[in-house]
């Protein structure tokens, strides 16, 4: 199974200020076949269900808001969160796609300071 | 608009079986694979199993293989989780989710208990 590993597990950030939250997997993720990442990233808030933000790695989905974005290729990817805003505070999670068992990093949660 | 609404959660006895049930609707249920996640308390996402348009393609996490089965009914829009040999570790939330390989809309999710 691939593994995947998000670091920090919390971050504190002012408002207004960027957040950034990395993930690395242990396969690359990077298909030969069509030259995407097969990789995902979410938003939960608590007592709600998770929310897709990005798709092959840096695509975003429609109605999140351009201050997020995400980078990265291979094993290392990135969450980039701009101008941190309070609606932002949640824990956020990557996920490999490429194969099954689809699999999660263990969530970074975003405080405001 | 899409909805998933997640149903059949309760209090399980530890080798006891339960079925989960989703209800789609909103979406043309028979052109996407759908899959389980689950979220044990205060802990993170745990990808279950997923199954594909038809229902001839499953794919299960290790910990459930043998154990949980995924199905379909396109006719009815409801996919479906037999849970067998439960587990206390099997305590969770259950999500239903649409894929799309990934997951790109969610249920609120139903509370399974395993405790005796």
């Amino acid at each position: 199974d691939i593994v995947m590993t998000q670091s920090p597990d919390s971050l504190t950030v002012s408002l207004g200020e960027r957040a950034t939250i990395n993930c690395k997997s242990s396969q690359n993720l990077l298909s030969s076949s069509d030259n995407k990442n097969y990789l995902a990233w979410y938003q939960q808030k608590p007592g709600q269900p998770p929310r897709l933000l990005i798709r092959w790695a840096s695509t975003r989905e429609s109605g999140v808001p351009d201050r997020l974005s995400g980078s990265g290729s291979g094993t290392d990817f990135t969450l980039t969160i701009n101008s941190l805003q309070a609606e932002d505070v949640a824990v956020y999670y990557c996920q490999q796609f490429y194969s099954a068992p689809l699999t999660f990093g263990q969530g970074t949660k975003v405080e405001i300071k | 608009e899409v909805q998933l609404v997640e149903s059949g959660g309760g209090l399980v006895q530890p080798g006891g079986s339960l079925r989960l049930s989703c209800v789609a609707s909103g979406f043309t249920f028979e052109n996407y694979w759908m899959s389980w996640v689950r979220q044990a308390p205060g802990k993170g996402l745990e990808w279950v199993a997923n199954i594909n348009k038809d229902g001839s393609a499953k794919y299960y996490v290790g910990s459930v293989k043998g154990r949980f089965t995924i199905s379909r009914d396109n006719a009815k829009n409801s996919v479906y989780l037999q849970m067998n040999s439960l587990r206390v570790e099997d305590t969770a939330i259950y999500y239903c989710a649409r894929s799309q390989w990934p997951e790109d809309k969610w249920g609120q999710g139903t509370l399974l208990t395993v405790s005796s």
